[in-house]
C-alpha cells in the first residue's frame, strides 16, 4: 500500500521556468491538498479538491494552478516560477469528514529551489 | 479566521522524562477537530493524534496524551517517557467539522529535542 506519493523528491527549477508536481493517492480519497512549508510559518495551504473534475483555493494560491482529471491523481502547476516559491510541497488526501474524524495522510514532500 | 499559535518554537527534554507541547487556537465553531502531527527529520508528516471537540475525554495514544481544555481553547500534548525517537518537529493543527470544509490549519511547529 502506497498511500501518497509525490514526484518528483527534489527540483531546481530558474527563475521564469515552468514545471509540475505529481501527487497519486491509493486509498480511494475524496479529498486531495497541496501545502507549502516554509521555515517558521508551518503549513500553509495552496489549493485542494473535494472530487474528480474540482479544485478550490486555499490560503496562498497566487502562482500556482491545480488540476484533479483523474480522482487518485492531484497536480501541482507552477507556470513561472520565482525564487519566493523555493519551499517543501506536501500533498496530502482525506475521506470527506463529517462526523468521521478522517485524518489527512501526507506524501513525502518535494523539495524545490528557485534560483 | 480560524487561528492555531503554537507559543514554543524549541523545546528540549530528557530521555525518559515527560515534556509538554503548548497549543492555542482561535475560533468561533462549536464542534471541530484538532490534531498533532510529528515530523521527525524525514520529512514525513505522521499523525499522533486527535480529539473531537464534542468529546470532554482527552485522547490518547501509548505515551502520547493531550490535555483539551475547550473553554480555554487550548489542546496540550504530553509524551511520557520520552525516547530518542521522539525527536521531531511536532505541529498543531485544527478543522472545521463541517461536511464540505476539509481545510487543516497549522501552527508554526515546535521543534523538541531529545537530550540522552
Amino acid at each position: 500500500n502506497a498511500g501518497v506519493t509525490q514526484t518528483p523528491k527534489f527540483r531546481v527549477l530558474k527563475t521564469g521556468q515552468s514545471m509540475t508536481l505529481l501527487c497519486a493517492q491509493d486509498m480511494n480519497h475524496e479529498y486531495m491538498y497541496w501545502y507549502r512549508q516554509d521555515p517558521g510559518m508551518g503549513l500553509r495551504l495552496i489549493h485542494y479538491s473535494v472530487g474528480e473534475g474540482t479544485t478550490a483555493k486555499g490560503e496562498v494560491p497566487d502562482g500556482y494552478n491545480v488540476s484533479r482529471l483523474k480522482k487518485q491523481n492531484f497536480l501541482l502547476g507552477l507556470e513561472s516560477a520565482a525564487p519566493s516559491q523555493t519551499s517543501v510541497y506536501f500533498c496530502a488526501s482525506s475521506y470527506p469528514t463529517g462526523r468521521i474524524n478522517s485524518p489527512l495522510h501526507f506524501g513525502n514532500g518535494t523539495r524545490l529551489t528557485v534560483t | 479566521a480560524q487561528t492555531v499559535t503554537q507559543s514554543q518554537p524549541e523545546m528540549s527534554v530528557q530521555e525518559a522524562e515527560t515534556v509538554t507541547l503548548s497549543c492555542t487556537y482561535d475560533t468561533s465553531e462549536s464542534d471541530y477537530y484538532l490534531f498533532w502531527y510529528k515530523q521527525p527529520p524525514s520529512r514525513q508528516m505522521i499523525l499522533v493524534i486527535r480529539q473531537e471537540a464534542y468529546k470532554q475525554q482527552n485522547a490518547t495514544e501509548n505515551r502520547f496524551s493531550v490535555n483539551f481544555q475547550k473553554a480555554a481553547k487550548s489542546f496540550s500534548l504530553k509524551i511520557s517517557d520520552s525516547q530518542l525517537g521522539d525527536a521531531a518537529m511536532y505541529f498543531c493543527a485544527y478543522r472545521r467539522s463541517n461536511f464540505g470544509n476539509e481545510k487543516l490549519t497549522f501552527g508554526t511547529g515546535t521543534r523538541l529535542t531529545i537530550i540522552p
